[in-house]
């Protein structure tokens, strides 16, 4: 079975500040992908990023950043210098080889203040 | 090149009617995967269609199907509409197998009264 779990539903931080996304995963499955979305209140789920299981190496993208732990089965996202516009609903999903399905776990709604 | 497009963005139905759903992949992209999202919560699998076939289903009632067409459109449609069908559809195309990256359209947004 598959699940995703995003603790934090709610993240207030004010502009500049750093800020971490948690997500923990579940699978049996030795291959599989991760991936990270942006909601903005429009509704459009947006492409943040792309990992398979086999890849552990941390990402860096501008501000943004993955850190990705096999060993604690972790896919955490960090904000450096947030600003106003990163508030929106974050999603973190899973899909394994074998699966015929992506689940998304329930999100974590992000609000920048200035 | 266009992104997902889908229609329409919003649409008001009564209990018990039909609804269709429509969905344009990107250029070049395959696959569709239909999404449910009700308030609150993460996007929940439909279904997923490439290359005209059905490749995925979700855990939900046969009230719900959907087609993809020879220029890889899609309908999906939902019958005798109940008041929990109230969400947003969520449309996303891939080049292929589930597994790729998939990108998402602006979504339609139902409400069933």
């Amino acid at each position: 079975a598959q699940k995703v779990t995003q603790a934090q539903t709610e993240i207030s931080v004010v502009e500049k500040e750093d800020v971490t996304l948690d997500c923990v995963y579940e699978t049996r499955d030795t291959t599989y992908y991760l991936f990270w979305y942006k909601q903005p209140p429009s509704g459009e789920l947006v492409f943040l990023i792309r990992r398979n299981s086999f890849d552990e190496q941390n990402e860096i993208s501008g501000r943004y950043s993955w850190n990705f732990q096999k060993s604690t089965s972790s896919f955490n996202f960090t904000i450096t210098a947030s600003q106003v516009v990163d508030s929106a609903v974050y999603f973190c999903a899973l899909i394994s080889s074998s699966a015929s399905k992506i689940i998304f776990g329930s999100g974590t709604r992000l609000s920048i203040r200035p | 090149d266009a992104g997902v497009t889908q229609s329409p963005t919003h649409l008001i139905k009564t209990r018990g009617q039909q609804v269709t759903l429509r969905c344009s992949p990107i250029s070049g992209h395959k696959s569709v995967s239909w999404y449910q999202q009700v308030l609150g919560q993460g996007p929940q699998f439909i279904f997923q269609y490439y290359e005209k076939e059905e490749r995925g289903r979700g855990n939900f009632p046969d009230r719900f199907s959907a087609r993809q067409f020879p220029n890889y459109s899609s309908e999906l449609n939902v019958n005798a509409l109940l008041l929990g069908d109230s969400a947003l559809y969520l449309c996303a195309s891939s080049s292929g197998r589930i597994q790729e990256t998939q990108y998402f359209g602006p979504g339609t947004r139902l409400l069933v009264l």
